[in-house]
């Protein structure tokens, strides 16, 4: 079964401080992997994506890692700012007759904090 | 670049009233993405349509759900009659289509959140 599952849930952490969100996904066959974020009221807008080949992505303070192999995911935000909260998704693409699929995890809510 | 419009942002329902959201997509894309998002959820996708044709819609309740993108450019969506549960974000994507490669990314729109008291 696809399944794409992140944690923690919810993170709460102050500003300026480091994070480390999780995913794990089951998803088969694997096209490609996507992190985004959602503000509260709008709608998920794309961070990083990464093929079965890249193992490491990066935009400005986010820093994403694919391990194929254990088929799990991190992103990483450093230096963390107030705007930095929202909910982080995890969205994973299995890529079946010329159409992509993608299979959505439950979010990551992280709050900063001054 | 304009990005995907959907209308309204908001909008409050007593159970079985009916409800339309409008969604336009990107200029260009072929495929058009309806979600729904119950709050702490990710989206779940309702229906996939490419140009004007249904690609995928295993997952929309048919029975009061209903969409339709007729001229292969905007879309609505449709709940007749809601229930309570319907209370939820619908997001509406769009994406170039087939033949850009597999990384054939969906911009979102700022949803559609939708009360059913």
């Amino acid at each position: 079964k696809n399944q794409v599952e992140q944690s923690p849930q919810s993170l709460i952490i102050l500003e300026g401080k480091n994070c480390t969100l999780q995913c794990n996904y089951t998803v088969s066959p694997f096209s490609n992997l996507r992190w985004y974020k959602q503000d509260t009221g709008r709608g998920p807008v794309s961070l990083t994506i990464m093929t079965f080949s890249e193992n490491t992505k990066s935009n400005g303070r986010y820093t994403a890692t694919l391990d194929a192999d254990t088929k799990q995911s991190s992103l990483h935000i450093t230096a963390s700012q107030l705007s930095d909260s929202a909910s982080y998704i995890c969205v994973v693409s299995a890529y079946q007759t010329g159409a992509n699929n993608l299979f959505f995890g439950t979010g990551t809510r992280l709050t900063v904090i001054p | 670049e304009a990005g995907v419009a959907q209308s309204p942002r908001y909008k409050i329902i007593e159970k079985r009233q009916s409800v339309a959201f409008w969604c336009n997509p990107i200029s260009g894309h072929a495929t058009l993405y309806w979600y729904q998002q119950i709050l702490g959820q990710g989206p779940k996708l309702l229906i996939q349509f490419q140009n004007n044709g249904v690609v995928d819609d295993s997952q929309l309740p048919k029975d009061r759900f209903s969409a339709e993108r007729l001229k292969g450019v905007d879309s609505t969506l449709k709940i007749q009659p809601a229930k309570l549960e319907d209370s939820a974000v619908y997001l509406c994507a769009s994406s170039m289509g087939p033949g850009t490669g597999r990384a054939d990314e969906q911009y979102f729109g700022p949803g559609t959140r939708l009360t059913v008291t």
